[in-house]
């Protein structure tokens, strides 16, 4: 099974917080894990990508991954409103070429 | 940037005609796909393409739906008789190609067709 689980909010926070979005999965065999942004009307935006378990850390997001708990999370440092948008976890199972499975998506809102 | 761009924005068809929706992926790509979202849903995988033949495709992509690369820049999702269900959006995604020393390299998303079924 390839299930792919995000809670879809919607997420209501206050400028400046710290945001925690995260995805779980059932199929042990994903190997590569994204994270997309998507403003409305607008495609899929990559913002992160990771292949193996640890932290990845870019500019004010932080993406997470937990192979043995099957769970990935995104976390958002000092939120701005421009970040109010649906954040998308996707993951495949191996190199370039394979097709996406992504969650539902997150509904952030961040209040200015 | 380079981006993937698809035309038209926003396509209104009949039911039961044949639809192509239009993309044109970043020029240095060499895997294209094709995935679309029903309004409230998951973005859902219909196929992959790759050196001119379909990689992969999921069970949605049926007989109904067709790919194409025409030419060096444009590729093509067909669907040649258009049913109520096809309503969703339809985002063609482009990718590099990796060596087996390289890792993943993920896919680039377009703004995507908005397909409405009549």
């Amino acid at each position: 099974q390839k299930e792919v689980e995000q809670d879809p909010g919607p997420l209501s926070v206050p400028e400046g917080a710290i945001v925690s979005l995260n995805c779980t999965y059932s199929n042990s065999a994903f190997q590569y894990f994204m994270w997309y942004r998507q403003y409305s009307r607008k495609g899929p935006e990559l913002l992160m990508y990771t292949y193996s378990s640890g932290n990845k850390e870019d500019g004010r997001f932080t993406a997470q991954v937990d192979k043995s708990s099957k769970y990935i999370s995104l976390f958002i440092r000092d939120s701005q409103p421009s970040d109010s948008a649906t954040y998308l976890c996707a993951m495949s199972l191996r190199d370039t070429g394979n097709q996406f499975y992504f969650g539902t998506g997150t509904s952030l809102t961040v209040i200015p | 940037e380079p981006e993937v761009t698809q035309t038209p924005s926003h396509q209104v068809t009949q039911m039961g005609q044949e639809v192509i929706l239009r993309c044109v992926p970043i020029s240095n790509h060499l895997y294209f796909y094709w995935y679309r979202q029903i309004l409230g849903q998951k973005v859902e995988f219909l196929v992959s393409f790759y050196n001119n033949e379909i990689s992969e495709k999921s069970e949605i992509f049926d007989d109904q739906f067709s790919v194409e690369r025409p030419d060096g820049s444009n590729f093509t999702l067909k669907i040649r008789s258009t049913k109520l269900e096809d309503s969703a959006m339809y985002f063609c995604a482009s990718s590099v190609r990796t060596g087996r020393s390289e890792r993943n390299q993920p896919q680039h998303f377009g703004d995507g067709t908005r397909l409405s079924i009549l």
